[in-house]
């Protein structure tokens, strides 16, 4: 079973700057199949990302996805304030479907 | 509009079982896959296993192989998630979400349940 492991656990930053997520993978995952989320507290998560680079409908074009293999990050071009909040990436992999999420970025600010 | 409607929250002892609801609505139910995720206090996210709609044909996540159990009813568009032997480590928020491109797209509000004696 594929271990997504995310970095840093926790990021502090302040309103305006960039941000970089990482996402790594135990083994080599399609980039069709790697996504993001965001969740806010007490909320459900909301999907940010699909095949590793493709914004989901609504979603700002300062969030970007990129990566392959084993790499895949997640940038926030310009923080702004309802953007502090906890990712997640989650990739999916057949026979047998399974879908495994990383443990999760927290989003803190500075 | 796409909604995920969930049942309310459950309080249940260890061993017993709970079942929790998902009704959609605004799409052609059988069209999407369903999953089920959840959620422990302050964890992160675990994937639960996945329902076809159509045919009802079902995959769960190894950990929970022989505890879960998934179903639905086209007649009302409700997808089903029975969770059974309940232990306190299966406190958490249990979330149906539509699945779409190998991902999810639209999440219910969740439910808590609390396995408490």
């Amino acid at each position: 079973e594929i271990v997504l492991t995310q970095s840093p656990g926790t990021l502090s930053l302040s309103p305006g700057e960039r941000a970089t997520l990482s996402c790594r993978a135990s083994q080599s995952v399609s980039s069709s199949y790697l996504a993001w989320y965001q969740q806010k507290p007490g909320q459900a998560p909301r999907l940010l990302i699909y095949g590793a680079s493709s914004r989901a409908t609504g979603i700002p074009d300062r969030f970007s996805g990129s990566g392959s293999g084993t790499d895949f990050t997640l940038t926030i071009s310009r923080l702004e304030p309802e953007d502090f909040a906890v990712y997640y990436c989650q990739q999916y992999g057949s026979s047998p479907p399974v879908y495994t999420f990383g443990q999760g970025t927290k989003l803190e600010i500075k | 509009q796409v909604q995920l409607v969930q049942s309310g929250a459950e309080v249940k002892k260890p061993g017993a079982s709970v079942k929790v609801s998902c009704k959609a609505s605004g799409y052609t139910f059988t069209s999407y896959y369903m999953h089920w995720v959840r959620q422990a206090p302050g964890q992160g996210l675990e994937w639960m296993g996945i329902i076809n709609p159509s045919g009802g044909s079902t995959s769960y996540a190894q950990k929970l192989q022989g505890r879960v159990t998934m179903t639905r009813d086209t007649s009302t568009s409700t997808v089903y998630m029975e969770l059974s032997s309940l232990r306190s480590e299966d406190t958490a928020v249990y979330y149906c979400a539509r699945g779409v491109s190998a991902a999810v797209d639209y999440w219910g509000q969740g439910t808590l349940v609390t396995v408490s004696s």
